[in-house]
């Protein structure tokens, strides 16, 4: 089964920083989807960005870009210029057949 | 407008009886997906079905039942044999493919005491 692994469970950035939130998944197949979703106080699931695994390209949308290392399995999600209502939960997440979802980080965005 | 609908927001029940989450979309999707989400902790699948008539199990099917007799409805009922059913659950849809992404309906609170 798929694996999809978030290491940190809390960061913290100042605002207007940069971060970086680690995702590495484990999958034998060669084509499969990484997602990021972020989840606010309230709840809701927001679809941040994706990325085949045959693009080669690192996706962008706007001020979030995905570092996609295929060889390493990881899909690291970098937020620019981070702004107070970035704080939330990130999930990292692999799409095959299904969709699965690792453990999140939880980020802080501080004044 | 589309989108993904879960009534109720919240819900209360007594340990012991089942209670069913009500999933609708108008996206037409032909995908839908049940998860559980505990205090702080991230998704885990429940069901999923990619057609209407079809269903598989994910990763923590037990306790929990599904079924899917129309396109846009995915309701899910949680059994008594379910150990600890109060959690946050969310349903989402997707096309099928690995590229689409998934949209979530706004989650059920479920409290069992």
């Amino acid at each position: 089964a798929q694996k999809i692994t978030q290491t940190q469970p809390g960061m913290f950035v100042q605002e207007k920083e940069a971060v970086t939130l680690d995702c590495t998944y484990d999958t034998s197949d060669q084509s499969y989807g990484l997602f990021w979703y972020k989840q606010p106080s309230s709840g809701e699931m927001i679809f941040l960005i994706y990325q085949g695994s045959y693009d080669e390209q690192n996706a962008t949308e706007g001020r979030y870009s995905l570092n996609f290392q295929k060889a390493r399995k990881s899909a690291n999600l970098v937020i620019s210029a981070s702004q107070l209502g970035d704080s939330a939960m990130y999930f990292c997440a692999m799409r095959e057949y299904d969709m699965r979802f690792g453990a999140g980080t939880r980020l802080t965005v501080k004044p | 407008d589309g989108g993904i609908t879960q009534s109720p927001k919240y819900l209360f029940r007594k340990e012991g009886q089942n209670v069913t989450l009500s999933c609708e979309q108008n996206l037409n999707h032909d995908a839908m997906y049940w998860y559980r989400q505990d205090p702080g902790q991230g998704l885990r699948l429940i069901y999923y079905s990619q057609i209407v008539n079809d269903f598989q199990k994910g990763d923590i099917a037990e306790g929990y039942s599904v079924s899917r007799e129309k396109k846009e409805s995915f309701p899910l009922t949680v059994t008594s044999a379910q150990k600890n059913p109060t959690a946050f659950y969310l349903c989402a849809s997707s096309m099928p493919g690995i590229s689409y992404e998934q949209y979530f309906g706004p989650g059920t609170r479920l409290t069992v005491t």
